[in-house]
């Protein structure tokens, strides 16, 4: 059973517009999540992070926000740019965990249009 | 060369063959890790190594073996392999495997086709 889902497998933005990625998650151990980048031909890198004490973090044009109860998070990307055109995946681990105990969603790509 | 390296980029190989994928980390990091990407699936950890000592068997069949000679280098050596191990295959490394806000930095993969 999936407990980290992204359940929408991909997004189409305009450039310049905001995108927005979504994240849902099941297990309520999770209290820190991250969000990787991956380019075809190229290995996943990390974008951004938050911890279950703050509810948004921002990095740039990169904004991840978190709400605890609904135990969802979403990534905001603004404005976006071809270049940010991508596989997103989302993570979720424990603050008391290794990075073994690391779980990904599936990933959404991420298209903008020039 | 810096970060992550992983070779080969693409390898074929028939059920019977046996191969190796090699990476190689130049970022100091202590922890390794091979990682399993199958189509429209998770990322799945396959092993974990931490100061060349494996901690972390995440139940991977026994026709996958990896090895790990030191803390920069770690191979996966494949034999008899199924169709469906054809993947995507991810080295990672990490400065801190018990810290649970140490990134993982990955490898470019390698895309493997069993035939």
């Amino acid at each position: 059973d999936q407990q980290v889902k992204q359940n929408s497998p991909s997004l189409s933005v305009q450039e310049g517009r905001i995108s927005i990625l979504n994240c849902d998650y099941t297990n309520s151990m999770f209290d820190y999540f991250l969000w990787y980048k991956k380019y075809p031909a190229e290995g996943p890198t990390f974008l951004i992070s938050i911890s279950s004490i703050k509810d948004k973090n921002e990095d740039g044009r990169f904004t991840v926000f978190l709400n605890k109860s609904a135990k969802h998070l979403s990534l905001h990307i603004v404005p976006s740019q071809p270049g940010d055109s991508a596989v997103y995946f989302c993570a979720a681990n424990s603050r008391t965990g290794a990075n073994s105990k690391l779980t990904f969603g599936k990933g959404i790509t991420l298209s903008v249009r020039p | 060369e810096t970060g992550v390296t992983q070779t080969p980029r693409h390898l074929v190989m028939g059920m019977t063959n046996k191969k190796s994928l090699k990476c190689e980390q130049h970022l100091g990091h202590n922890a390794m890790y091979w990682y399993k990407q199958s189509a429209k699936k998770p990322l799945e950890l396959m092993f974990v190594y931490n100061f060349k000592e494996q901690t972390e068997n995440n139940s991977v069949p026994s026709r996958f073996s990896p090895e790990c000679p030191n803390s920069s280098h770690l191979f996966l050596h494949l034999h008899t392999l199924q169709p469906e191990d054809s993947a995507l295959y991810l080295c990672a490394s990490s400065q801190d495997p018990d810290s649970y806000n140490s990134p993982l930095h990955f490898g470019n993969g390698t895309r493997l086709t069993v035939t």
